[in-house]
């Protein structure tokens, strides 16, 4: 079965500060990672994916994530932190041996950055 | 990038009628797309699986004479609020994957505020 967790549902940081979202994972297979970003009152905006590779990925916004299939993990991570920052991050994973497309989501977790 | 167009983006009815919800990729094909539900503060909730051509395959707990939706085409499915109350009430997002992509990435719309009076 697959599942995400995120641990913490509130991450506090100050602008300049470095952030780390936390995710971890659990696929009967080889995943497909995704981090997702939702502002309020919107739809959910694609961050970046990992699907092969280079364990370090590059996303929109200054964002980045490392996949660490020892810790099942893709922690989402950017060295400066900006105020604009402030959203709710959703974590999802899907099994490559699936043919739904469908995704699993975490709970999401909301990163507020303050001044 | 892929755009999935969601309309409409609020709305209002009382309680007993009925709503329909759009969802539409503009720029790509989709046989399939994810309808879900949020709460305030909480995370995505699938409702259902739209494959376009044939019958949703809805999640349990959901009850498909109530949400009705329908995939006509590779770039429209529709949601259907049937006789709306106001539990009914909540954050409606639609998702949808390129058919010609093999890593799922699911494009979403940018969700619908149902509120029931």
């Amino acid at each position: 079965a697959q599942s995400v967790a995120q641990p913490e549902d509130q991450v506090n940081v100050a602008e300049g500060n470095p952030l780390t979202v936390k995710c971890t994972y659990s696929v009967s297979g080889n995943p497909y990672l995704f981090w997702y970003v939702q502002y309020p009152n919107r739809g959910l905006q694609f961050l970046l994916k990992y699907i092969t590779g280079d364990n370090l990925v590059k996303g929109s916004y200054g964002f980045e994530a490392e996949f660490n299939k020892s810790q099942t993990s893709f922690h989402l991570k950017k060295p400066s932190a900006l105020v604009s920052d402030s959203a709710l991050y959703f974590c999802a994973v899907r099994d490559r041996g699936s043919t739904l497309g469908r995704l699993y989501f975490g709970r999401g977790t909301q990163l507020t950055v303050w001044p | 990038g892929a755009v999935v167009s969601q309309h409409p983006s609020r709305v209002i009815c009382k309680s007993g009628t009925s709503v329909k919800i759009e969802c539409r990729s503009l720029d790509f094909q989709a046989t399939t797309m994810f309808w879900y539900r949020q709460f305030p503060k909480q995370s995505l909730m699938l409702m259902a699986t739209s494959n376009e051509g044939s019958k949703a395959t809805y999640e349990q707990g959901v009850e498909k004479d109530k949400f009705l939706i329908n995939h006509a085409s590779l770039t429209l499915s529709t949601l259907t609020v049937t006789s709306a109350h106001p539990e009914d009430s909540s954050f409606y997002i639609c998702s949808a994957t390129d058919r010609h992509s093999y890593t799922g990435e699911l494009f979403f719309g940018e969700g619908s505020r149902l509120t029931v009076l």
